[in-house]
């Protein structure tokens, strides 16, 4: 069964400081992976995209790498702000394109004073 | 880039009535659009693949004839919720699938809070 998990659930951390999201799947054939950035009550907005031979890809704070043999992939956020606060999804996508999408259940994150 | 305006963001409506959501991609067409459900603090849950001018595909469990999709142009999806209830009660969100260079990309809408009362 095609999944994709994500960890940790829920994160807080202070202003100013990094912190790494991870994304473990089991989807396959695989043929790229999303990483979006979700606000509460809005929809789901693209961070990054990466294809099976790409193994790092950055978008102003966020730099997304993925390992394709150990199925992985992790999001890091440097020099937090509180509006990163959001949730983070990530979003692995079949080949044949379509909407051949599984999404993780995100994590939670939240950036204190 | 691509954007994909839905409205209402927000609606409210009595037991029994139907509501509309309409979906739109404003700077490009999508030939394939796609309706989300989302539950709190839940991952979204395909409910249906809308396709301009044909039946919209529909994922097991969900039932078409209570959501109704029509995508009758290649800028503009709408979902109905008939006969709505309390149950139906969610977060509704559509996407426009573009394409760029083979891969496709996924642009969402923001969103549709319905509360049925």
């Amino acid at each position: 069964k095609n999944q994709v998990e994500q960890s940790p659930q829920s994160l807080i951390i202070l202003e100013g400081k990094n912190c790494t999201l991870q994304c473990n799947y089991t989807v396959s054939p695989f043929s790229n992976l999303r990483w979006y950035k979700q606000d509460t009550g809005r929809g789901p907005v693209s961070l990054t995209i990466m294809t099976f031979s790409e193994n790092t890809k950055s978008n102003g704070r966020y730099t997304a790498t993925l390992d394709a043999d150990t199925k992985q992939s992790s999001l890091h956020i440097t020099a937090s702000q509180l509006s990163d606060s959001a949730s983070y999804i990530c979003v692995v996508s079949l080949t044949g394109g379509g909407n051949k999408l599984t999404f993780g259940t995100g994590t939670q994150l939240k950036v204190e004073l | 880039g691509a954007v994909v305006s839905q409205h209402p963001s927000r609606v409210i409506c009595k037991s029994g009535t139907s509501v509309k959501i309409e979906c739109r991609s404003l700077d490009f067409q999508a030939t394939t659009m796609f309706w989300y459900r989302q539950f709190p603090k839940q991952s979204l849950m395909l409910m249906a693949t809308s396709n301009e001018g044909s039946k919209a595909t529909y994922e097991q469990g969900v039932e078409k004839d209570k959501f109704l999709i029509n995508h009758a142009s290649l800028t503009l999806s709408t979902l109905t919720v008939t006969s709505a209830h309390p149950e139906d009660s969610s977060f509704y969100i559509c996407s426009a699938q573009t394409q760029d260079r083979g891969d496709y990309g996924y642009t969402f809408g923001s969103g549709t809070r319905l509360t049925v009362v």
